[in-house]
């Protein structure tokens, strides 16, 4: 089954430790991106990489890092810069940019305490 | 800029009640809109989508949205709600302009009563 895939499900950390996020697809896309979700704001682009050893940041990237260096991989860094980490994040990829639709992950929830 | 309204935080409905989500964008050119549904604690799995042609467009689910122009809205509609319904909608318009990104609305959370 082709599809995305985000581990782990849950994510417990202590505050002041750097974390990363595993974003697996085997669909073939190009297109990938890291959303951040918080109760009552909708989702938010930390995130996207359009090509293999290029992305850009989205509207929230600080206290993120990401890199690209497989087509099918695209893994998110929360460092300890990020001030309030804790929120539910998701991957997406897309076949290419432009009209194309964007296919979700189950999302990976972080807490940092 | 470009945006995405969602007036409606939370809708409540009867099971087999019609249904209409509110979507409002601001953007220059025809925009890319989507509308995705969210179950509690999931990923968001795509409804429908509009890119151009005809404006009443069809999705999974029974859902369908109409693009209204004059109106800048993409209301999601479902003549009969199912109570598998209840989850969390977003309205999204994505940017031609180059950078292809998404603008997500807020979210509309539809509750559906027995």
């Amino acid at each position: 089954d082709g599809g995305i895939t985000q581990s782990p499900k849950y994510l417990f950390r202590k505050e002041g430790q750097n974390v990363t996020l595993s974003c697996e697809q085997n669909l073939n896309h190009d297109a990938m991106y890291w959303y951040r979700q918080d109760p009552g704001q909708g989702l938010r682009l930390i995130y996207y990489s359009q090509i293999v050893n290029d992305f850009q940041k989205g509207d929230i990237a600080e206290g993120y890092s990401v890199s690209r260096e497989k087509k099918e991989s695209f893994p998110l860094t929360v460092t300890s810069a990020q001030k309030n980490p804790t929120a539910f994040y998701l991957c997406a990829s897309s076949r290419g940019t432009g009209t194309y639709e964007q296919y979700f992950g189950p999302g990976t929830r972080l807490t940092v305490t | 800029a470009q945006s995405v309204t969602q007036p409606d935080i939370h809708i409540t409905v009867s099971e087999g009640a019609s249904l209409e989500l509110r979507c409002n964008y601001s953007y220059g050119a025809t925009p890319y809109l989507f509308w995705y549904v969210q179950s509690p604690g999931q990923g968001l799995q795509l409804l429908l989508k509009y890119f151009s042609g005809d404006t009443l467009v069809q999705g999974i689910k029974g859902f369908e949205a109409e693009f209204k122009r004059s109106q800048s809205s993409f209301n999601l509609r479902k003549p009969s709600v199912h109570w598998s319904d209840a989850a969390e909608y977003f309205c999204a318009v994505g940017d031609a302009s180059g950078t292809y990104k998404y603008i997500f609305g807020t979210g509309t959370r539809l509750k559906v009563l027995a």
